[in-house]
C-alpha cells in the first residue's frame, strides 16, 4: 500500500465511450501526476498538477482530459480513444517538485484496453 | 534516443543466485538516480536513491552503485528470491531542469527468478 489509490484497476472501453480514471492520495502531497506505461517503452509523463493547478501538459492529445478538484484527488477523463491508447495508466504523487530528493509514490495503475 | 538505457532487457536466474542489472545514462550531472521495482500489474516502488556524489546505496539485498566517470549505475541483487521477479526501472532526474518534474525513465529490465 503506497498511499495512492487508483480505480478502476481494469477498464475495457469502446472507441466511442466516455470513461474516467480516478486517483486519490492519502499522503498529504501537493503534486500529482498521470503517467502512461506502454509495453517495451519508458514511462511517459502526461500531466502534472501542483497545488491543484496544472503545471505540465506533455503534448497529450485532447481525448485525454485531466481534472484535479483538490490536492488529494486526480481524474483522467477519456473520450473517443484509439486502440493505441491501450496501456497501463499510473497515477503518482510527491510532496512537491522543488526538492531533488522527493520520492514519487505510484498507485497500482489502471489497465486500459480500447477496443 | 532515450537518455537512460538499461540492460539486459530481460533476465532469468535461479533462486538463490546473484544478479546485476545495468543502467547507462547520458544526463550528467544529475540531481538523483533511482532504482524502482515494479511487480507485474502494480505500480513502481522506489528501492534506492543516489545523488551524483554517492557511489553506493543499499536496501537489504539490493545494492545500487554509481560510476560517474562511465555514466553507469548497477543494481546488484544478492541471494535472489522468487519475490524478486519484477521489472527494475532506472530513473534519472536532471538538475536545474525547466520543469521541476522532469524525470528520465529507462525501459526497465524484466527479471524472472525460477525455483
Amino acid at each position: 500500500e503506497t498511499g495512492v489509490t487508483q480505480t478502476p484497476r481494469h477498464l475495457v472501453m469502446g472507441m466511442t465511450n466516455k470513461k474516467s480514471l480516478k486517483c486519490e492520495q492519502h499522503l498529504g502531497h501537493n503534486a500529482m501526476y498521470w503517467y502512461k506505461q506502454s509495453a517495451k517503452k519508458p514511462l511517459e509523463l502526461m500531466f502534472v498538477y501542483n497545488f491543484k493547478e496544472q503545471t505540465e501538459n506533455n503534448s497529450v492529445p485532447s481525448r485525454f482530459s485531466p481534472e484535479c478538484p483538490n490536492s488529494s484527488h486526480l481524474f483522467l477523463h477519456l473520450h473517443t480513444l484509439q486502440p493505441e491508447d491501450s496501456a497501463l495508466y499510473l497515477c503518482a504523487s510527491s510532496q512537491d517538485s522543488v526538492y531533488s530528493g522527493n520520492t514519487i509514490y505510484f498507485g497500482e495503475g489502471s489497465w486500459l484496453t480500447v477496443v | 534516443k532515450n537518455q537512460v538505457e538499461q540492460s539486459p532487457q530481460s533476465l532469468i536466474i535461479l533462486e538463490g543466485k546473484n544478479c546485476t542489472l545495468q543502467c547507462n545514462y547520458t544526463v550528467s550531472p544529475f540531481s538523483n538516480l533511482r532504482w524502482y521495482k515494479q511487480d507485474t500489474g502494480r505500480g513502481p516502488v522506489s528501492l534506492t536513491i543516489m545523488t551524483f556524489s554517492e557511489n553506493t546505496k543499499s536496501n537489504g539485498r539490493y545494492t545500487a552503485t554509481l560510476d560517474a566517470d562511465t555514466k553507469q549505475s548497477s543494481l546488484h541483487i544478492t541471494a535472489s528470491q522468487l519475490s524478486d521477479s519484477a521489472s527494475y526501472i532506472c530513473v534519472v532526474r536532471p538538475p536545474n531542469s525547466n520543469s521541476g518534474y522532469a524525470l528520465n525513465f529507462g525501459k526497465g529490465t524484466s527479471l524472472l527468478v525460477t525455483p
